[in-house]
């Protein structure tokens, strides 16, 4: 596989569910992000790790945690939503934090929180 | 003022037709500005990367960037039925904790073949 990936593509879940989003990138990358994509709005920031560490964290609701073993994978553990939080959330990689010139996307994992 | 401003249209044009989309922009400190391309069901993909003001040409596609009216376009020539996508700007400034992307909406293009 080539580029970033993400699993699942689609998500349907209750509000008391616990559930994770994975992302891998096979780009040798050493940044990765977490962006949520709702209707109408911007691209919205939500986490980004550069070399494993966590660098940022864009006032994000507890109700979503994230994850990097390695600069690899990326994890986005969910649980307690809220009907609100029904978005398509993108991961992307770059090769370091500073360069947004080499930003990634992958296809996304499409929620929806009932 | 919003940060970046996109006219989310949509916008319909014949097969054929250039293509003209344009994005706003608040913050003086943003150098580097990109064009991202989003096909239905897809994640956003790099289209241009400009830094600074000036033109930037790939094939059929023309960035822009005017620094000075803190606006910039992306003109798409000869457009094609598989230009049909949303269209997103977005830029950022440099060095330190400014990295960070700024997106407008994006701007939903069909071309009509």
């Amino acid at each position: 596989e080539t580029g970033v990936t993400q699993t699942p593509r689609h998500l349907v879940m209750g509000m008391t569910n616990k559930k994770s989003l994975k992302c891998e990138q096979h780009l040798g990358h050493n940044a990765m992000y977490w962006y949520k994509q709702s209707a109408k709005k911007p691209l919205e920031l939500m986490f980004v790790y550069n070399f494993k560490e966590q660098t940022e964290n864009n006032s994000v609701p507890s109700r979503f945690s994230p994850e990097c073993p390695n600069s690899s994978h990326l994890f986005l553990h969910l649980h307690t939503l809220q009907p609100e939080d029904s978005a398509l959330y993108l991961c992307a990689s770059s090769l370091d934090r500073g360069r947004t010139d080499t930003q990634y996307f992958g296809p996304g994992t499409r929620l929806t929180v009932l | 003022q919003k940060e970046v401003e996109q006219d989310p249209g949509p916008l319909s044009v014949p097969e054929g037709a250039i293509v003209s989309l344009n994005c706003t922009y608040s913050n003086s400190a943003f150098q580097y500005f990109m064009w991202y391309r989003q096909y239905s069901r897809k994640g956003p993909e790099l289209l241009m990367y400009t830094y600074s003001s000036g033109n930037k040409e790939d094939g059929r596609f023309t960035a822009q960037v005017d620094k000075s009216s803190k606006y910039i376009s992306l003109f798409i020539r000869d457009s094609q039925p598989s230009d049909s996508a949303t269209y997103l700007c977005a830029m950022s400034a440099s060095g330190g904790s400014n990295y960070k992307l700024t997106f407008g909406k994006g701007t939903l293009l069909t071309v009509n073949p």
